[in-house]
């Protein structure tokens, strides 16, 4: 067990459709990283927040935002969802801003968009 | 652009040794992790490289040369559970900080 909380391990949902993905990172850590996993993509950076603020941001889409919360949870949207956003969506905590020290995942999210 | 390669499938045999290697073309190139992945499961944390050299830690080991842009995991004395995705990861700090990773090498271990 990493000690980060993804909520829900499954979704069903269809397209157009808007859901939120949430994560409760490890006692302790002010760093949460969104990654996509999808079969023929590998792990791909969406963004990262530390201690409430946007620290960084991959190629996430317009259709998705996430934020951080006062007490370090955070929750990554996504809306008018398209079949092709159908994957593993993990988060990870750290400690460190800078991504220096070691990412502990979550299970993941497993979206499915019919 | 930010680029990470490492082959797609490995198999080797229990009891072996396997390198997996990664290459990167990167800015702001900061240091290189190793993550093992089993199917349908989280990515968990194998290493951390920041300076050139071999990192040994127990049947696994990490080697990093930044000016080659190119790093490796061996694993010695295969075992069945080591079947799993290993994901090579590279720390980038520019004007801001990321983890970016390869599509990660499936490794089938044959008894």
């Amino acid at each position: 067990d990493s000690g980060v909380t993804q909520t829900p391990k499954h979704l069903i949902t269809a397209t157009g459709q808007r859901v939120t993905l949430r994560c409760s990172p490890r006692s302790g850590d002010l760093s949460v990283y969104w990654y996509q996993q999808s079969l023929d993509q590998g792990l791909q950076f969406l963004i990262q927040y530390y201690n409430g603020e946007e620290r960084a941001k991959g190629n996430i889409l317009e259709r998705f935002s996430a934020q951080q919360f006062p007490d370090l949870h955070s929750e990554l949207n996504l809306s008018s969802l398209e079949l092709g956003d159908s994957a593993l969506y993990f988060c990870a905590s750290s400690v460190e801003a800078g991504g220096g020290g070691e990412l502990f995942f979550g299970e993941g999210s497993r979206l499915t968009v019919l | 652009g930010q680029n990470i390669d490492q082959p797609t499938e490995m198999t080797a045999t229990e009891g072996a040794i396997v390198q997996i290697n990664c290459t990167y073309q990167t800015s702001g190139f900061n240091g290189l992790f190793w993550y093992q992945q089993h199917a349908g499961e989280a990515p968990t944390f194998l290493s951390y490289n920041v300076l050139d050299g071999l990192e040994e830690k127990g049947r696994f080991s990490s080697f990093l040369s930044r000016s080659k842009g190119y790093s490796y995991l061996l694993l010695k004395e295969l075992q069945m559970k080591d079947s799993a995705s290993y994901l090579c990861a590279a720390l980038l700090m520019n004007r801001d900080d990321k983890i970016i990773f390869g599509k990660g090498t499936r490794l089938h271990i044959l008894p």
